[in-house]
């Protein structure tokens, strides 16, 4: 079983719906979560972090986890042509640890 | 303009050549990283370096080597051991200050070996 698991797509919507992003996982002892997205042949950005249990919000952009399910998402809401790209969830045990990744979404918004 | 640089962009190689890619960061963090990225494999973890002249193995060292003499710096170079070394490569660089230090990338650069 792989460490984090995320449904790589593609998913396709149209303009203005709300898009569900989700990792699963397996070490129960991850405590720092993070969403990147990534366009084509770029690096990663940074789009949301979160520690531990809870819902996070930034704009458009909500990041809940669920540790009890093991179960990470990223809700975009209003999405845009512009939110077209690859979705990577991430996390780690503590601080000073590596990242692991989900292998990404891709993400194609249509307008 | 704080962030991170990786050199060249786009790069080709011979088989049986030593390549080496470029990280340089001015964020002043402690951390470096080195991954690799294949369609459909995500990130894979290659070296990473938490503190200047140390570094660990990540998931797939075999065949890539690195030097951490500059805190700023983080070469990745990629031997003529590694067999399947066409992919996008991704520094990133992070802070050791804290619980709530992540990773920022850099751009990229894209190895193609002919």
């Amino acid at each position: 079983q792989k460490e984090v698991e995320q449904d790589p797509g593609p998913l396709s919507v149209p303009e203005g719906a709300i898009v569900s992003l989700n990792c699963t996982y397996s070490n129960s002892a991850f405590q720092y979560f993070m969403w990147y997205r990534q366009y084509s042949r770029k690096g990663p950005e940074l789009l949301m972090y979160t520690y531990s249990s809870g819902n996070k919000e930034d704009g458009r952009f909500t990041a809940q986890v669920d540790k009890s399910s093991k179960y990470i998402s990223l809700f975009i809401r209003d999405s845009q042509p512009s939110d077209s790209a690859t979705y990577l969830c991430a996390m780690r045990l503590t601080g000073n640890t590596p990242l692991v990744f989900g292998k990404g979404t891709r993400l194609s918004v249509i307008a | 303009d704080g962030g991170i640089t990786q050199s060249p962009k786009y790069l080709f190689r011979k088989e049986g050549q030593n390549v080496t890619l470029s990280c340089e960061q001015n964020l002043n963090h402690d951390a470096m990283y080195w991954y690799r990225q294949d369609p459909g494999q995500g990130l894979r973890l290659i070296y990473y370096s938490q503190i200047v002249n140390d570094f660990q193995k990540g998931d797939i060292a075999e065949g890539y080597s690195v030097s951490r003499e500059k805190k700023e710096s983080f070469p990745l170079t990629v031997t003529s051991a590694q067999k399947n070394p066409t992919a996008f490569y991704l520094c990133a660089s992070s802070t050791t200050a804290g619980p709530r230090d992540t990773q920022y990338f850099g751009p990229g650069t894209r190895l193609t070996v002919l």
